[in-house]
């Protein structure tokens, strides 16, 4: 099975910067996924790391290191529509995904 | 992009009442979907894995007895909860991948759907 960790939650204000950091502990490995999920509402797809290294789109980055184990979303230019939670997902050797419990983060103005 | 279409979105219904669930990739052939669950503030549980043509693959502590998956196309794919019950409320969704240049795409989500047995 697949050990994912990720901060419960965290805060920040409109404008600022959040990186969510993600840890994991896998058999196989085929791809680490970040999600938006909003309340009562099913997962959007952010990001996808393969390879190490950072991927950017737009005010979202994410990075990987697979050799760590390790990746993080940064959530740049925070606005207040960002509030959500925000799951790290992994992608094992058969293809599934498993994810952690999720990320909360709340933006104040 | 990819769009995954579920419905129904909300159901309501009677305990003992079977459901079903329809998920459908509208502009990309599925070769692989996926069925979750989520209960309220935890996270995506994987509850079988489906392929079009053949029997669906269950997660350990999931009854395939009771959550029916149809995978007839690589378009749609059925989740039906038979002899529903109350602690089968929950949010269930739908996700569906496809391969471009050999490599397996990200997950696409449907929408969800939200099943409360009374």
């Amino acid at each position: 099975g697949q050990n994912i960790d990720q901060p419960t939650e965290m805060t920040a204000t409109e404008g600022a910067i959040v990186q969510i950091n993600c840890t994991y502990q896998t058999s196989g490995f085929n791809g680490l996924f970040w999600y938006q999920q909003h309340a009562g509402e099913a997962p959007t797809f952010l990001s996808y790391n393969v390879l190490d290294g950072l991927e950017e789109k737009g005010r979202f980055s994410s990075f990987l290191s697979r050799s760590k184990g390790y990746s993080y979303l940064l959530l740049k230019e925070l606005q207040m529509k960002d509030s959500a939670s925000y799951l790290c997902a992994v992608r094992d050797g058969d293809y599934k995904l498993s994810f952690g419990a999720g990320t909360t983060v709340t933006v104040r103005a | 992009g990819a769009v995954v279409s579920q419905h129904p979105s909300w159901v309501i219904c009677k305990s003992g009442t079977s459901v079903k669930i329809e998920c459908r990739s509208l502009d990309f052939q599925a070769t692989t979907m996926f069925w979750y669950r989520q209960f309220p503030k935890q996270s995506l549980m994987l509850m079988a894995t489906s392929n079009e043509g053949s029997k669906a693959t269950y997660e350990q502590g999931v009854e395939k007895d009771k959550f029916l998956i149809n995978h007839a196309s690589l378009t749609l794919s059925t989740l039906t909860v038979t002899s529903a019950h109350p602690e089968d409320s929950s949010f269930y969704i739908c996700s569906a991948s496809h391969l471009t240049g050999g490599d397996v795409q990200p997950q696409h989500f449907g929408d969800g759907t939200r099943l409360s047995i009374l």
